[in-house]
């Protein structure tokens, strides 16, 4: 039973680019939470996603967006990079619409320079 | 808001036991989570707590007072690989009743031979 996947693992961007992180959930799990980890730091939750729709969002720019497929995969974007983006990208799965326990993937790690 | 606090470091010797602090102040309480992480690896679940008194699985317990806003891990017969970060987290409610995890920033733990 494959556990939380995230692409890519590693990613180097400039200031002003884009960029897409895509997660897999735990099979079984149906909700998706995006964290940003600063070295040092516990995560900050960015969003989540049930039922392909944002449900909740933390104190985030618009420049951050997400998707969730019928699949419960989910995609976190984010726009004109700056700086301070670098960071970890966790994604968390759980089951029963977000109100089991959250396991984590391995992470994308974003430098932007 | 919401405010998480826990030690930001500790250092102990391998062998023996170990009781790291989290105290929370929260709008709602909705449980309460301890995730381990090694450097540049994701979280890792070890316990929830969501009434109050200890939970025991292996040589790792939590304990939690909803009362106090307070919550341990306490780690038994400390091994050297037992060196990572440990995060608390809280799942509150938020005003419109949604709830969320809010991290605290992590207590490291360094193990001495």
């Amino acid at each position: 039973d494959a556990g939380v996947t995230q692409s890519p693992t590693h990613l180097i961007k400039t200031r002003g680019q884009q960029v897409t992180l895509r997660c897999s959930p735990k099979s079984g799990h149906d909700t998706v939470s995006w964290y940003q980890q600063a070295l040092g730091q516990g995560p900050q939750f960015i969003f989540q996603y049930y039922e392909e729709e944002e449900r909740q969002r933390g104190n985030f720019p618009d420049r951050f967006s997400g998707h969730q497929f019928p699949n419960y995969s989910s995609e976190l974007n984010v726009n004109a990079l700056l700086l301070g983006d670098s960071a970890l990208y966790l994604c968390a799965s759980s089951a029963l619409a977000g109100l089991d326990t959250q396991y984590f993937g391995p992470g994308t790690r974003l430098t932007v320079l | 808001g919401q405010n998480i606090d826990q030690p930001t470091e500790m250092t102990a010797t391998e062998g023996a036991i170990v009781q790291i602090n989290c105290t929370y102040q929260t709008s709602g309480f909705n449980g309460l989570f301890w995730y381990q992480q090694h450097a540049g690896e994701a979280p890792t679940f070890l316990s929830y707590n969501v009434l109050d008194g200890l939970e025991e699985k292996g040589r790792f317990s939590s304990f939690l007072s909803r009362s106090k806003g307070y919550s341990y891990l306490l780690l038994k017969e400390l091994q050297m690989k037992d060196s990572a970060s440990y995060l608390c987290a809280v799942r509150g409610l938020m005003m419109n009743r949604d709830d969320k995890i809010i991290f605290g920033k992590g207590t490291r733990l360094h193990i001495l031979p």
